[in-house]
């Protein structure tokens, strides 16, 4: 299976800030990667599919980028609900995997 | 607007079943592959199964092979998920999520429930 690696594990950050995610696939997934946002007692919401398509309704200040096997998340400018978990996901090579996600908190 | 509800979760013993239900609304259900994405406490997500849009192509995760069921009632907007033989590792969060695209998955899944817990107790 592709393992995913999301890195930092937590990222303590002030709102306004801007945010940046990493995800490094452990074999080319190519540009099939999504990205969710996930908070507790909440479904999880995609983000991005593609490494860049932003899913719909999904505010412009997410972006993803990458390919092969390296991508990233960036939120431009925080807002408060944007504190969550995130997690990668890439469906390339089945089965789909996820990473072990990124906490996003408030400093 | 997309709902997803899940239902059946609760507490078994080692060995033992449950069946999960996934009811689903606001889109064509009959057009969309479906699929079930577990969390088990303290850990990050794991897709466990899918069944594409007509019911007759099913995968799973190595780890629940042989115990594990997918089926859907398209005239119920229901997709159904028999598990047997249940193991500690099993615990989690068991949530249904539709696949992004009409017709031929694509693996990505952009609804989700708000998920059901299962607990598997020794």
């Amino acid at each position: 299976d592709i393992v995913l690696t999301q890195s930092p594990a937590t990222l303590s950050l002030s709102p306004g800030e801007r945010a940046t995610l990493s995800c490094r696939a452990s074999q080319s997934v190519g540009s099939q990667l999504a990205w969710y946002q996930h908070k507790p007692g909440q479904a999880p919401r995609l983000l991005i599919y593609d490494a860049s398509d932003r899913a719909t309704g999904i505010p412009a200040r997410f972006s993803g980028s990458g390919s092969g096997t390296d991508f990233s998340l960036t939120i431009s400018s925080l807002e408060p609900e944007d504190f969550a978990l995130y997690y990668c996901q890439q469906r390339s090579k089945w089965p789909p995997t996820f990473g072990g996600g990124t906490k996003v908190e408030i400093k | 607007q997309v709902q997803l509800v899940e239902s059946g979760g609760g507490v078994v013993q080692r060995g033992g079943s449950l069946r999960l239900a996934c009811a689903a609304s606001g889109f064509t259900f009959n057009s969309y592959g479906m699929h079930w994405v577990r969390q088990a406490p303290g850990k990050g997500l794991e897709w466990v199964t899918f069944i594409n849009y007509h019911g007759d192509q099913k995968y799973y995760t190595d780890s629940v092979k042989g115990r594990f069921t997918l089926s859907r009632d398209n005239s119920k907007n229901t997709l159904y998920l028999q598990m047997n033989s249940l193991r500690a590792d099993d615990t989690a969060v068991y949530y249904c999520a539709k696949d992004v695209s009409v017709g031929n998955a694509r693996d990505y899944f952009d609804y989700w429930g708000q998920g059901t817990l299962v607990t598997v107790s020794s």
